[in-house]
């Protein structure tokens, strides 16, 4: 059974440090893995999604690696705002079945000015 | 367009009620999937529709869990004799027909059993 995990659970960080959140998979025939945001109250906003056979992928502050054979990932966020304070979800899809995700439990950022 | 709807947003039942949950997917996705966010623990698979395909339930916790989409579009997810362990977020989302796209995920509904 695939098991994903989050570390840290949570971080606080002062505006502009950059940062680097990881998440790690316990099975790594995966199809792709993705980095989500939750605000408060509301849902999941895909941030970056990496296919199995990419390393990487960024958009704009953000930089999000693929280690397939290690079963690890990291989001990088350069520059940290006040507005990037949200919790962070991994979440895996596993190849041959229906596109379920796994998703890890989350890392809760806040940005302080 | 407009994203993945879900009502109501919050529901408060008693213990043993029966309670219907409603994802309105973006229009044209073909998949749609239920989750279950419980407080402490992360976003638990529950349910997924594909078309005509039969629906994959191997995620639903008890036999008190049911769902439906209709005309390949709206869902309900009903949840019978509620217990207070359901008591959790149940988030939807939508994908398009391409097995890359990505989840698009509804607000969800907080349920509430007291």
């Amino acid at each position: 059974k695939q098991e994903v995990t989050q570390i840290p659970a949570a971080l606080s960080v002062p505006e502009g440090e950059n940062l680097v959140l990881n998440c790690s998979f316990t099975d790594s025939a995966i199809y792709n893995l993705q980095w989500f945001r939750q605000d408060p109250g509301k849902g999941l906003t895909s941030l970056l999604l990496i296919q199995s056979s990419q390393r990487e992928q960024t958009s704009g502050r953000l930089n999000a690696s693929l280690d397939k054979s290690s079963g690890r990932s990291t989001l990088y966020i350069a520059a940290s705002q006040p507005g990037d304070s949200a919790t962070y979800l991994c979440a895996v899809r596993h190849t041959g079945t229906a596109s379920k995700l796994t998703f890890g439990t989350g890392t809760r950022l806040q940005v302080t000015l | 367009g407009a994203g993945v709807s879900q009502s109501p947003s919050n529901k408060v039942t008693e213990k043993g009620k029966d309670v219907e949950l409603r994802c309105d997917p973006i229009s044209g996705h073909t998949a749609l999937y239920w989750y279950r966010q419980s407080l402490g623990q992360g976003l638990e698979f529950l349910i997924y529709f594909q078309g005509n395909s039969a629906p994959d339930k191997s995620g639903l916790p008890s036999d008190r869990f049911s769902a439906e989409r209709t005309g390949g579009s709206v869902s309900t997810l009903t949840i019978q004799r509620t217990q207070q362990e359901d008591s959790a977020v149940y988030l939807c989302a939508s994908k398009g027909m391409a097995t890359e796209d990505t989840q698009y995920f509804g607000p969800g509904t907080r349920l509430t059993v007291l």
